[in-house]
């Protein structure tokens, strides 16, 4: 198996911009994961969904974040309009059973910087 | 919100010494688990200790557990360069869905 599959890998935009992240889950997980890591802040769960349904969005930190989950194995991270203070490594991660009981397997990061 | 805090925040050791990294949490879990970040990656998963197991072993690392004190600790014996990473520990909340993760312990092992 590939793993959890994240692009692009380095995303540098202007503020402003709209900007999406893709992941692509491990096949057969049900559970995806975003997250987003900074030096300040450490590693933050921004949302979660099962079976491509949202269960936990709290950690979303603005309207100005979306995400969404149309099939299995595809899952998108939006931000509009992109501000300077969103700039950190979004990652992506998927596990067979609920998060807490079960491994998660992470993607390697998408960079983002926003200028 | 994050549950875990690592410590120390940075260890460095020499090759072929232990390394002993820390994790306390403050409410109560179902399962901890420990995990790697080589620079510039995402995370790997190292090992699960459930909520009433006191001691797991994986090849070279020892994870212990100690609810009463809502603390646990991950050991590398024999440590080598390539065990230089970032470790964190990570706490099921309440539901069991979803994993709070510490900021990390950052290991630097030298030749």
């Amino acid at each position: 198996d590939a793993g959890v599959i994240q692009s692009p890998r380095h995303e540098v935009t202007e503020m402003g911009q709209e900007v999406t992240l893709r992941c692509k889950p491990i096949s057969g997980h049900d559970y995806l994961f975003w997250y987003r890591q900074t030096m300040m802040r450490g590693l933050e769960l921004l949302i979660y969904f099962n079976n491509n349904v949202p269960i936990d969005d709290s950690g979303m930190p603005e309207d100005r974040f979306s995400a969404k989950m149309p099939n299995a194995s595809f899952s998108t991270l939006k931000i509009q309009p992109s501000e300077p203070r969103d700039s950190a490594v979004y990652f992506c991660a998927s596990s067979l059973n609920a998060g807490g009981r079960d491994t998660q397997y992470f993607g390697p990061g998408t960079r983002l910087t926003v200028l | 919100s994050q549950q875990g805090e690592e410590d120390p925040q940075a260890l460095s050791i020499q090759e072929g010494e232990n390394a002993t990294m820390n994790c306390s949490y403050k409410t109560s879990i179902n399962n901890l688990q420990w995990y790697r970040q080589n620079s510039g990656r995402g995370l790997v998963h190292l090992i699960l200790i459930r909520s009433n197991e006191r001691e797991k072993h994986s090849g070279r690392l020892r994870v212990t557990l100690d609810t009463s004190k809502k603390s646990s600790s991950l050991l590398i014996t024999a440590s080598r360069a390539a065990d230089t990473a970032s470790y964190f520990c990570a706490t099921d909340q309440g539901s069991g869905y979803a994993l709070n993760f510490g900021k990390g312990t950052s290991l630097l092992v030298t030749p």
